[in-house]
């Protein structure tokens, strides 16, 4: 069964001080690998896709990077707006679009 | 861009009532999702269609749920009867057939009194 563990479930920074949250996976086969954001009372906003081990994506403060068992996503500096809750998901091989998550890691950054 | 778009944005219902939630995808998007959101659960896929029809609903907890897309802009997620369990966040999501990354809407928060 695909598995995605994120940690730590938290994270408290504060501002300027960079960090990097995990994203442990087990997976038959990696199709792809999604981060999403969501900010609370809303739905996941998409950030990066990563398709192959050694693949990296960049915006603005964040960076993802993976690897064939887990994916950081790096945040550089932060400010009090990327407090957000910062999920990840992976996809199986087969054709299927289904999207299994982890339980998040809920970023706060303190100005 | 509109982006996917829910409704209601907040349900109040008691258990036993019909609760219908409605999705409108992205134009032009081939693929639908249904995910289901609890603090204990993390977000999980209920039901997924691609050009209106449905492909897994192995994600649907029970009976009393339903789903149906009778066109390519609307679909709606049913629970009957509804139950206090059910409540949690309803999310609706769609993407394009040929690409994988899918796009949320705003959530329906559903409470069953």
């Amino acid at each position: 069964e695909d598995q995605v563990t994120q940690s730590p479930e938290a994270l408290r920074l504060q501002e300027g001080e960079s960090s990097s949250l995990n994203c442990s996976y087990t997976v038959s086969g990696l199709r792809g690998l999604f981060w999403y954001r969501q900010d609370p009372g809303k739905g996941p906003e998409f950030l990066f896709t990563l398709y192959s081990a050694g693949e990296e994506k960049e915006k603005e403060r964040l960076k993802a990077t993976l690897t064939k068992k887990e994916s950081f996503l790096h945040i550089t500096a932060p400010k009090p707006e990327d407090s957000a809750t910062y999920l990840c998901a992976v996809q199986a091989p087969g054709g299927a679009q289904k999207l299994v998550f982890g339980q998040g890691t809920r970023l706060t950054i303190n100005p | 861009d509109a982006g996917v778009i829910q409704s209601p944005r907040h349900e109040v219902t008691e258990m036993g009532q019909e609760v219908t939630l409605r999705c409108k995808p992205i134009s032009g998007h081939n693929s639908l999702f249904w995910y289901r959101q609890t603090m204990m659960r993390g977000l999980e896929l209920l039901i997924y269609f691609n050009n209106n029809v449905p492909i897994d609903d192995s994600g649907m907890p029970e009976d009393r749920f339903s789903a149906k897309m009778p066109n390519a802009s609307f679909s709606t997620l049913k629970i009957q009867p509804s139950e206090p369990r059910d409540s949690a966040v309803y999310f609706c999501a769609s993407s394009l057939a040929s690409s994988e990354t899918q796009y949320f809407g705003p959530g329906t928060r559903l409470l069953v009194l």
